[in-house]
């Protein structure tokens, strides 16, 4: 079964813990992303990789960090630093770099106490 | 920069009734707009694409670049279409996709 998979879906971190958000994609996409859903504001991009060993900021990377050492994987680290981690994360992908369809995960909800 | 707007957070008609959700986009290049879909509990796909310019359940969505607008329409809206829709830009020759902060559509029996 082809696809984006996310793991894990929920998770649960104290404050002051850096946590690790899964997804691999077996599409053989190019470019992944991943971005953040809060209520009322829609999908926010967090960072971008066209190409492994590669990766853009998008327009909140503050307190996130990410690696793209395999062209499947796409690893998000939300770090201690982000001010306001419990969100919904999204992860995506898409064949090629330009102008073709983005497929998404399922999500992760994070939730920081 | 690029941005795009949904000024509607919620929308609500009955079926049978036509709806439009509205999507407002600034940028300086050639822009590509795209309506991506959420129903309750499936994953966010896409609905459709000003490339395209095709019908998907019945949904078009025309490119104003006079009136840098790309509204989404039904002429006659169905329950099952109730869901979250996303309107998004991304640049031509690009990859990153901006997405706008989406209107929550019920269409009532």
């Amino acid at each position: 079964d082809g696809g984006i998979t996310q793991s894990p879906k929920y998770l649960f971190r104290k404050e002051g813990q850096n946590v690790t958000l899964s997804c691999e994609q077996n599409l053989n996409h190019d470019a992944m992303y991943w971005y953040r859903q809060d209520p009322g504001q829609g999908l926010r991009l967090i960072y971008y990789s066209q190409i492994v060993n590669d990766f853009q900021k998008g327009d909140i990377a503050e307190g996130y960090s990410v690696s793209r050492e395999k062209k499947e994987s796409f690893p998000l680290t939300v770090t201690s630093a982000q001010k306001n981690p419990t969100a919904f994360y999204l992860c995506a992908s898409m064949k090629g770099v330009t102008g073709n369809t983005i497929y998404f995960g399922e999500g992760s909800w994070l939730t920081v106490v | 920069a690029q941005r795009v707007t949904q000024p509607e957070k919620l929308l609500s008609v009955f079926k049978g009734a036509p709806v439009e959700l509205k999507c407002n986009y600034s940028y300086s290049g050639s822009p590509e707009l795209f309506w991506y879909v959420q129903y309750s509990r499936q994953r966010l796909q896409l609905l459709l694409r000003h490339i395209s310019r095709e019908s998907i359940k019945g949904f078009t969505a025309d490119l104003n670049k006079g009136e840098t607008s790309f509204h989404l329409k039904k002429p006659f809206a169905q329950e099952e279409d109730s869901a979250m829709y996303y309107c998004a830009l991304s640049e031509i020759s690009g990859s990153r996709l901006t997405f706008g902060e989406g209107t929550q559509l019920t269409v009532n029996p």
